[in-house]
């Protein structure tokens, strides 16, 4: 069965990076989009970008564009996204979920919070 | 950025009631739009694709339906473990966006 198994919860000072993983099991890991989402309490659910792993082509969200790097490493079967200069704008929980468009697997979740 | 509202925010049912989502698109996006249903502290789970496209291991109870920029999921007759935060996106138009979400409770 397919399976997105996330990185567990990151506690991160102001303005340094955080690199947060999403192994996928279940499925041909090269042949499927993988797009990350941002969720925080009160701004629903934001699309960070996506990375294709089969081509390494990746899209970002305008607004995410320098704060997000998405990469994938195919002999593991893993997605990784790095945020960059965190500021507590950027404590959220964050998911990974295969496909473009309708995303029909999801990983459990990222928590990351910002906090000196 | 294409904007989705959804109305309202709040529903409260009692089981074995029928209950519909509205989600409303700030300019037409065909029938580009998908249904998620989250539960307390899970994760985003597919619900409906491309409007009214079932999904494999969803129930039948849920449904549905629209295009152009009004859409609406419902549910047939709502069992308690349907509590949860209802959401849409549309991928019509990069980027996708999602709805705000309208969360489901018991009377």
């Amino acid at each position: 069965q397919v399976q997105l198994q996330q990185s567990g919860a990151e506690l991160v000072r102001p303005g340094t990076s955080v690199k947060i993983s999403c192994k996928a099991s279940g499925y041909t890991f090269t042949n499927y989009w993988l797009g990350w989402v941002k969720q925080r309490p009160g701004h629903g659910l934001e699309w960070i970008g996506d990375i294709y792993p089969g081509g390494g082509y990746t899209n970002y969200n305008e607004k995410f564009k320098g704060k997000a790097t998405l990469t994938a490493d195919t002999s593991s079967s893993t997605a990784y996204m790095q945020l960059s200069s965190l500021t507590s704008e950027d404590s959220a929980v964050y998911f990974c979920a295969r496909g473009r468009g309708a995303m029909d697997y999801w990983g459990q979740g990222t928590s990351v919070t910002v906090s000196s | 950025d294409i904007l989705l509202t959804q109305s309202p925010a709040i529903l409260s049912v009692s089981p074995g009631e029928r209950v519909s989502f509205s989600c409303r698109a700030s300019q037409s996006i065909g029938t580009s739009i998908h249904w998620y249903q989250q539960r307390t502290n899970g994760s985003p789970r597919l619900l409906i694709k491309y409007a009214s496209e079932s999904i494999s291991g969803i129930p039948s109870r849920f449904s549905g339906s629209g295009s152009g920029t009004d859409f609406t999921l419902s549910i047939n007759s709502v069992e308690s473990e349907d509590i949860a935060d209802y959401y849409c996106q549309q991928s019509n138009s990069w980027p996708t966006t999602f709805g705000a979400g309208t969360k489901l409770e018991l009377k």
